[in-house]
Parts: C-alpha cells; sequence; structure tokens
C-alpha cells in the first residue's frame, strides 16, 4: 500500500514530441505528489508537484495530470527538448504517525532524440 | 541564497572503513533527511534528523548513524563499510515535521561513495 509504481521504465521522444510519464498509488492518505528531475551524477532536483484537491498543475512545458478516483498522477512534457534528456521520478508524500513519508517510484529514463 | 551542500563530492574507501559525510541543509531549513541511491536507482530513505534527534528511520542497518548540529547541518557516519554500500548519498533539506511547508524537499548534489 505503501508503493508507487511508475512506468514506462525508460522512454525516447523525438525533439519537439510529448513525453508522458505515468505513476499510480494505492494508499489515499498520500496528500502531495512531486515529480523530480535527475541529471547523471547530481541529486534530484525538484520539478512540478501537485496536491489532490486540483485536476492539473501547469508550469511552463511541464504539466502534472492527476486523477484522484483512479489513484493516477502523470507528467507530460511539451515540446520535448533534448536538454529534458534525464531520470524522472515520481513520488507521493503523507504524514503517518508523527512521521513524513515520502515514497518514490522507481524512475523513467527518458532520452529526446534531436 | 545557497542551496543544499554536500561535501565530499566523491570519496573511495575500503572495506571495513568508516566515513563521514556532510550536508548543510538550504537557508531556513531545519529538517535534513538522508538518501541512498543504488546506480539506476530511486533514492532510498536512510533517516530524518529534525530539532537534532534522529526522527524517523528507513529499513538500514545500525552501521548507518546520524547527527545534526544546533546550526541545522548533518552528518551521516556509516561503520564497517560493505561493497554494498557504493552509492550515491543523497541529502534533502525541508521546514519542520508535519504540515505543507514540509512536503517541499530539496536534494544537494550527493556524495559518491566508492567501496573497494
Amino acid at each position: 500500500q505503501q508503493q508507487v509504481k511508475q512506468s514506462p521504465q525508460s522512454l525516447i521522444v523525438q525533439k519537439g514530441g510529448i513525453s508522458i510519464i505515468n505513476c499510480a498509488y494505492e494508499n489515499t492518505a498520500f496528500d502531495y505528489f512531486p515529480w523530480y528531475q535527475q541529471f547523471p551524477g547530481k541529486g534530484p532536483a525538484l520539478l512540478i508537484a501537485i496536491r489532490p484537491d486540483v485536476s492539473e498543475k501547469k508550469e511552463g512545458r511541464f504539466t502534472i495530470s492527476f486523477n484522484k478516483s483512479a489513484k493516477q498522477f502523470s507528467l507530460h512534457i511539451m515540446d520535448s527538448q533534448p536538454g529534458d534528456s534525464a531520470t524522472y521520478f515520481c513520488a507521493a508524500s503523507m504524514m503517518q504517525d508523527s512521521n513524513y513519508q515520502l515514497i518514490w517510484g522507481a524512475g523513467t529514463k527518458l532520452i529526446i532524440k534531436p | 541564497d545557497a542551496g543544499v551542500t554536500q561535501s565530499p563530492t566523491h570519496l573511495i574507501k575500503t572495506r571495513g572503513q568508516q566515513v563521514t559525510l556532510r550536508c548543510s541543509p538550504k537557508s531556513g531549513h531545519d529538517t535534513v533527511s538522508w538518501y541512498q541511491q543504488a546506480l539506476g536507482q530511486g533514492p532510498q530513505f536512510i533517516f530524518q534528523y529534525y530539532e537534532e534527534e534522529e526522527r524517523q528511520r528507513g529499513n538500514f542497518p545500525d552501521r548507518f548513524s546520524g547527527h545534526q548540529f544546533p546550526n541545522y547541518s548533518s552528518e551521516l557516519n556509516v561503520n564497517a563499510l560493505l561493497l554494498g554500500d557504493s552509492a550515491l548519498y543523497l541529502c534533502a533539506s525541508s521546514w519542520g515535521i508535519g504540515g505543507a511547508l514540509t512536503d517541499t524537499q530539496y536534494f544537494g548534489p550527493g556524495t559518491r561513495l566508492t567501496v573497494l
């Protein structure tokens, strides 16, 4: 119930195309859903995040779509660029027994072909 | 505004040795979490420090220990190093314990530990 399932494991998209990464969760106690971008040899950087009271959040070329009833959320990267090539992690967080839990997906390696 | 900083950048140790990694949180943050990230995998939570105390811990043995100082900086210590401890060790900072403000964690660049 603590898992966050992320797919696909890897993704190749042509420059200018739309990259879509999906995540699913089971525990309805999760109340915050961030996406992190990580370049090789670097720490993850917060990209965009959403709370379950909204169905979509857009920041520039990055959009999170959130489906509360299906317990799914996805990251859409519009007009994908070679500089977007990185590993993307979805995550979900909640408070449990006064402890903050941040549960990570397994990651998606995104390659944008020029 | 300095982000999360970690030192050293890279470290090479041999089996059985001990290592100390350091982290300074983002300005204004008082909570530090440590993660281990093996190659090709997502970060695994080690433990979290707030008010100089370990507040929660992931599934890591007692060989992994930590400390938080009054200025909120933190150390991760690993004793009796094993080959399997080779990984990128990430420090993340946030504000407080509980509530909306604590949700966002900011990560440092990590320390790459290689155990030979």
